[in-house]
Parts: structure tokens; sequence; C-alpha cells
């Protein structure tokens, strides 16, 4: 399968800590995508890195690839209320024009 | 404008109706999407328009039909739907028809079959 795996599944943590949520992957990729997904809504990407590319930093956002592991990791920073929301990463891989959504991280962050 | 719109928000249909799905963006991008999203699973992608040709069918039923009348409009036409079509369907649009460019996608439209 094509599809990435996030881990956890669910996130519970208090305003302010940091949350990392991890993808893992077994194909080669072009690159791969982070997006967040409010209540069963539409999704809004947040950061994208390419295979050649081991960290990028977007705000609170740090995501980091390891394609020797088939892995990516995307960390929040000082979460909020707001960052409450599912999280997906993405893979590109091959020359279609088309994503990969992985399993999902359903993230809760508490006052 | 960034913005994919979606229409209807919710849908409700009998399995023997005739109904569309609308999807429209303004931001100039060639590539549009449709994806199927069951309740707390990822999205999964249907369809694929490249400069309005259908490049990608993911071996969709053919009780969708997907169609693109222009560069900035997307339908979904259903007919004949089966109870476990129910699901959230999603809308996207990128600037080119690659991976290598984000993807903007709509509100969705949540589909009840009946």
């Amino acid at each position: 399968s094509q599809q990435g795996e996030e881990d956890p599944q669910a996130l519970s943590i208090q305003e302010g800590e940091n949350a990392t949520m991890n993808c893992s992957y077994k194909t080669s990729i072009n690159n791969l995508q982070w997006y967040r997904q409010n209540s069963g809504r539409g999704l809004v990407h947040l950061i994208l890195i390419r295979s050649n590319e081991r960290e990028k930093h977007s705000g609170r956002l740090r995501v980091t690839l390891d394609t020797s592991k088939k892995s990516s990791s995307l960390l929040i920073t000082a979460s909020r209320a707001a960052d409450t929301a599912s999280y997906f990463c993405a893979l590109n891989t091959g020359t279609a024009s088309k994503l990969t959504f992985g399993t999902g991280t359903r993230l809760q962050v508490t006052l | 404008d960034t913005e994919v719109t979606q229409t209807p928000k919710h849908l409700v249909m009998g399995m023997t109706n005739k109904k569309s799905l609308k999807c429209e963006q303004h931001m100039g991008h060639r590539a549009m999407y449709w994806y199927k999203q069951k309740a707390k699973k990822p999205p999964e992608l249907m369809f694929v328009y490249s400069y309005e040709k259908l490049s990608i069918n993911e071996s969709v039923p053919s009780r969708f039909s997907p169609e693109c009348p222009n560069s900035s409009l997307l339908n979904l036409h259903l007919h004949a739907l089966q109870p476990e079509d129910s699901a959230l369907y999603l809308c996207a649009s990128s600037h080119v028809p690659s991976g290598w460019t984000e993807a903007f996608f709509g509100q969705g439209t949540r589909l009840t079959v009946v």
C-alpha cells in the first residue's frame, strides 16, 4: 500500500505543550505534505517537504523527513486549543498528480 | 480569492435519485480533484482533471460521473447510489497537475444516501 501510517492515532495534550505525530511509509516519495482537517470539513495544507530535504519550519510547525527510515514527523510547538484537529500526512509518489493520505492523527488540545 | 467552493454543503438523496455536486475555484488552477472520505478515515482519491481533461480515474464505479465544463468548474454527477456511498465528498484544486504543489480543498459536501 502507498498509504502512510500515522501514529499515534489520537493524542490529547494541554495547551502550551508540544505535539508530535509521525508518519511512516513504504514506497519512495517525491515529496510529503501535511494537512489539517477541522471537524470533518475541508483540509488545509500546512507544509510540503521534498525528498531531498530533511527539515522544514513554518511558524510553530517543524517537519522532519528521514527517507532512509521512510518516516516523517510533524511537531507543533506551544499548542493552542485552536490546533485541535485531525492531521494527515500525504505522499506524492511516481509521476502522477495525486496524493495518497495517511491514516491520520486526531489531536485534542485542552485548556 | 484562495477558495474552493463546494455546493451543496449537505445532500440527502434516495437510491433512485440523480443529483450533482458542484465545485468552483477562481485561482487559475489547472488541476482539480474529487476525493471521498468516510468517517474517521483519510480522504481517498476518486478523479483527477488535468487541463479540463480526465487524467486519473481510481476505478470509481460508473454511478459516479465527473465533468469539468471549464477550468473553474468541476461537477460530480450521482446516479443510483448505494447507502455505502454516504460520505464527505471533497473537491480540491492545485496550480498545476502535479503532486509538487499544495492542494486547496473545499469544505466538502456531506452526502447521505437513504
